[in-house]
């Protein structure tokens, strides 16, 4: 069964940090660019960060650039979030999906989320 | 705030059709296709259309997608009390190199 895992999410103190993970399970990890999309309480859904199958390529939103790093590591099929800077407006559940790619790429699997809360 | 705008919220009853629109710019409709999502509160995100007006499988076909030169449309017919939930368009901006999501349409059935 194709599943995402996130982990890593809690409680942390303005201008902290946090790293989340997303363990993949059921398919071939590097084979798939992966994505970060948060979603505030009682908000929509929000785009984080891409990250291409060999990390060669990394996009972010303008409100986590500089501030946030995506990445992964094939061998242990993981996608990672490094949140450096943390702020209140950074609360939220963060999920982890696989692209896919017909004509184009769209998020096919998603991940449960995992919440962080970034209050003082 | 937003660069694909989607109407807050849109009603009908039950076995009328609604219609949802997400617009957008040149810069991301133009070469890009629109992939739309269902989340129930609380819920994952489901993948809903792909390529503008694919289904995965196990989506019924009373849900369909269509993509002009810079909107889409979300179609739903045949409502069901089972389809309230918010609905996103996403797509990508190649001028912006982003991901874009619609604002989202929260869809009540009277």
């Amino acid at each position: 069964e194709v599943q995402l895992l996130e982990s890593g999410g809690g409680l942390v103190q303005p201008g902290g940090s946090l790293r989340l993970s997303c363990a993949a399970s059921g398919f071939t990890f590097s084979g798939y660019a992966m994505t970060w999309v948060r979603q505030a309480p009682g908000k929509g859904l929000e785009w984080v960060s891409d990250i291409s199958t060999n990390e060669k390529s990394t996009y972010y939103s303008d409100s986590v650039k500089g501030r946030f790093t995506i990445s992964r590591d094939n061998s242990r099929d993981t996608l990672y979030l490094q949140m450096n800077s943390l702020s209140v407006e950074d609360t939220a559940l963060y999920f982890c999906a696989r692209e896919t790619k017909r004509e184009d790429w769209y998020f096919e699997v998603w991940g449960r989320g995992t919440v962080v809360t970034v209050s003082s | 705030q937003s660069v694909l705008t989607q109407p807050p919220s849109v009603s009908a009853a039950p076995g009328q059709k609604v219609t949802i629109s997400c617009a957008g710019s040149n810069s991301n409709f133009r070469n890009n296709y629109i992939s739309w999502y269902q989340q129930f509160p609380g819920a994952v995100p489901k993948l809903l259309i792909y390529d503008n007006n694919n289904r995965p499988s196990g989506i019924p076909d009373r849900f369909s997608g269509s993509k002009s030169a810079t909107s889409a449309t979300l179609d739903i017919t045949g409502l069901q009390n089972g389809d309230e939930a918010n609905y996103y368009c996403v797509t990508w901006d190649d001028r912006l190199r982003i991901w874009l999501f619609g604002g989202g349409t929260q869809l009540t059935v009277l």
